[in-house]
């Protein structure tokens, strides 16, 4: 069946610009993550979505970055006014049980 | 406050011979562990997991890990190392209960496979 879907793969993109960042689950799964994996920091957590609800977005770097959820399905990772800090990949994961979550193959996000 | 310990940056094998990559976790309370691998520019997979069942599991490929509770140790294996295990390795607990369920990483382990 489909895995998880990211999109764009690459997006380059200029210092205090907006972008957004897709990720489709997996058809059926209730649970929506964002994790970010950047050289310096490893990987980390963001955000994490139960349906359409956040319970705990506790990983949000700055008030720059916001993420939402509609319908259960597709979320959107939204980082305003771009800084350079924050080029690294953008990953997405989906679960239908908790201790099980399955990513998808990530956005690289750059800042020039 | 769960988090985990990889004890090597980087581990090197002939192809033929066992692999062995550390794992020391901390964890307040019984932990669900996971194992992660991720090839060159691809996305993570999960290679196994430990959810309070066995103690020793068993992944793909070859894979396995032992949970040792009196060590908090959960070091992953195989028995012959194969060209295209080259990656890079993530040992992984999960923060799961009230308001939260989150993967907390650990730095990583480079596995390198010499012919």
């Amino acid at each position: 069946g489909a895995g998880v879907s990211q999109s764009p793969s690459n997006k380059v993109t200029e210092k205090g610009k907006d972008v957004e960042l897709r990720c489709d689950p997996i058809s059926g799964h209730t649970a929506l993550y964002w994790y970010r994996q950047s050289l310096g920091q490893g990987l980390e957590f963001l955000i994490y979505f139960q349906g359409n609800s956040a319970p705990d977005k506790s990983g949000l770097p700055s008030d720059r970055f916001s993420a939402e959820r509609t319908g259960g399905s597709v979320s959107t990772l939204t980082i305003q006014r771009t800084q350079q800090e924050d080029s690294a990949v953008y990953l997405c994961a989906s679960s239908l049980i908790p201790h099980e979550q399955y990513f998808g193959p990530g956005t690289r996000l750059t800042v020039t | 406050a769960q988090s985990v310990t990889q004890l090597d940056s980087h581990v090197s094998v002939s192809e033929g011979t066992p692999v062995l990559l550390r794992c020391n976790y901390s964890s307040s309370y019984s932990p669900s562990l996971f194992w992660y691998v991720q090839h060159p520019n691809k996305g993570l997979q999960l290679l196994l997991k430990y959810t309070s069942a066995a103690t020793l599991v068993k992944g793909i490929n070859g894979f396995e890990a032992e949970f040792k509770k009196s060590e908090t140790s959960f070091h992953l294996t195989k028995p012959s190392a194969h060209m295209s295990d080259a990656a890079e390795y993530f040992c992984v607990v999960t923060l799961y209960g009230g308001a939260t369920n989150k993967l907390i990483f650990g730095t990583g382990t480079l596995l390198a496979v010499q012919p």
